[in-house]
């Protein structure tokens, strides 16, 4: 079965420290992915989306995600960070041609000011 | 114009009680989702339903059942709650990405 892995659990940083998110999958195939955020009582939303072409990808918010075929890995990035990125965030991966979307069990962020 | 809505936004109840929770889309997508979301934040999909067709999470307990009057609703209901059954539940429209609702907080008492 498939599995998605977010090796990092809690995260706690000082705002302008660099973040980085691991996020790997297990599928051997074609895979779309994904990262959400999921601010403090609110629903999960779109950071960024990998379907095809540059494995760098830019998302909102100064994110970005690196796909690594190799590697079946997706990180998330963030040069900076501020204390509004306070959140979960979720790595998702849907089998190319699949509507099913497997899950990370997601990583919470803590931001200091 | 709120693209997926969801109702109630929080439930309480008592054990044993049937409920529902509603979820609309205006985005005219084709396949929505449930999910339910446990203390920990787990994401775990209950329901996918594509063009009319519905599959399911066997580990869903068979309580739990979808029910899409059109597509633009894909309604849960709930028989016989129970305890473990408190949790976030969301529901999501699909299309390329994931659009979801803003959540329904179930707790059984």
């Amino acid at each position: 079965a498939q599995s998605v892995s977010q090796h990092n659990h809690h995260v706690i940083l000082s705002e302008a420290a660099s973040l980085e998110l691991g996020c790997n999958y297990s599928y051997g195939g074609t895979v779309n992915l994904f990262w959400y955020v999921q601010y403090p009582g609110q629903h999960l939303q779109l950071l960024l989306k990998y379907f095809s072409g540059d494995p760098l990808v830019k998302g909102i918010k100064g994110f970005e995600a690196e796909f690594i075929k190799s590697k079946f890995s997706f990180n998330l990035r963030k040069p900076s960070v501020q204390w509004s990125d306070t959140a979960e965030y979720f790595c998702a991966v849907n089998p190319g041609g699949s509507y099913i979307p497997t899950f990370g069990r997601g990583t919470s962020l803590i931001v200091h000011p | 114009d709120t693209a997926v809505s969801q109702t109630p936004k929080y439930l309480v109840t008592q054990m044993g009680n049937d409920k529902s929770i509603k979820c609309e889309q205006n985005l005219g997508h084709d396949t929505m989702y449930w999910y339910k979301q446990d203390s920990k934040k787990f994401l775990k999909i209950m329901f996918s339903y594509n063009n009319k067709e519905l599959i399911i999470n066997e580990t869903v307990p068979n309580r739990f059942s979808p029910k899409s009057p059109d597509k633009a609703h894909l309604n849960l209901h709930i028989n016989s709650l129970e305890l473990g059954d408190s949790a976030v539940y969301f529901c999501a429209s699909v299309h390329n990405e994931q659009f979801f609702g803003p959540g329904t907080r179930l707790t059984v008492l």
